[in-house]
């Protein structure tokens, strides 16, 4: 069964960092490229990043570049986000999917960035 | 970047009754176009990918189709569980973008 699990969300302060995880698993990690989408309170879903099986190609919704930066660990099965100089409006709920057209999602992670 | 463009934003459709769901590209996108569900306080799932291929488990009920800049999402009887806010991605094309979503309420 594929299970993908997020955890790091929480509480921020704007310009602060935190960074997400997703560990995955009932499937071979190193296969697929791993999407991240979030989601802010009441709305629709938006696209924040990529990541090529072997990581060697990385993308980025704009208004996350030079910000965020996605990582994975094939070894570990692990997928990662790291957030940095976070905004108000990155708050939302973050899921880690699998594959371009995210055929399977975890259940998500809340980042809400407030002081 | 390719704007997705969904209509209408609300569907009230009776139980049993057919619902056609409507997604506009801003440029075209080959057959690279998928369909998600989502309840409220859930993770969205995947209902159609390629266009028009069925996710795993997916009733037969739903289906998609299109090419282009023009496609369908279409419930052809409507279920209770069906209920939901659907959104259509692209994925032709970097950045990936999502439409806003069509609510589909109990009329």
């Amino acid at each position: 069964e594929v299970q993908l699990v997020e955890s790091g969300g929480g509480l921020v302060q704007p310009g602060g960092s935190l960074r997400l995880s997703c560990a995955a698993s009932g499937f071979t990690f190193s296969s697929y490229w791993m999407t991240w989408v979030r989601q802010a309170p009441g709305k629709g879903l938006e696209w924040v990043a990529n990541i090529k099986q072997d990581g060697s190609e990385k993308y980025y919704v704009d208004s996350v570049k030079g910000r965020f930066t996605i990582s994975r660990d094939n070894a570990k099965n692990s997928l990662s986000l790291q957030m940095n100089s976070l905004r108000a409006e990155d708050t939302a709920v973050y899921y880690c999917a699998r594959t371009s057209y995210s055929d399977y999602w975890g259940q998500g992670t809340l980042v809400t960035v407030s002081s | 970047e390719i704007v997705m463009t969904q209509s209408p934003a609300t569907l009230s459709v009776s139980p049993g009754e057919r619902a056609t769901l409507s997604c506009r590209a801003s440029q075209s996108l080959s057959s690279n176009l998928a369909w998600y569900q989502q309840k409220p306080g859930q993770a969205p799932s995947l209902l159609i990918y390629g266009t028009s291929t069925r996710a795993t488990g997916v009733p037969a009920r739903f289906s998609g189709s299109g090419s282009g800049t023009e496609f369908t999402l279409t419930i052809s009887s409507l279920q209770s569980e069906d209920f939901a806010v659907y959104y259509c991605q692209q994925y032709n094309d970097w950045p990936r973008t999502f439409g806003q979503g069509t609510k589909v309420e109990i009329k």
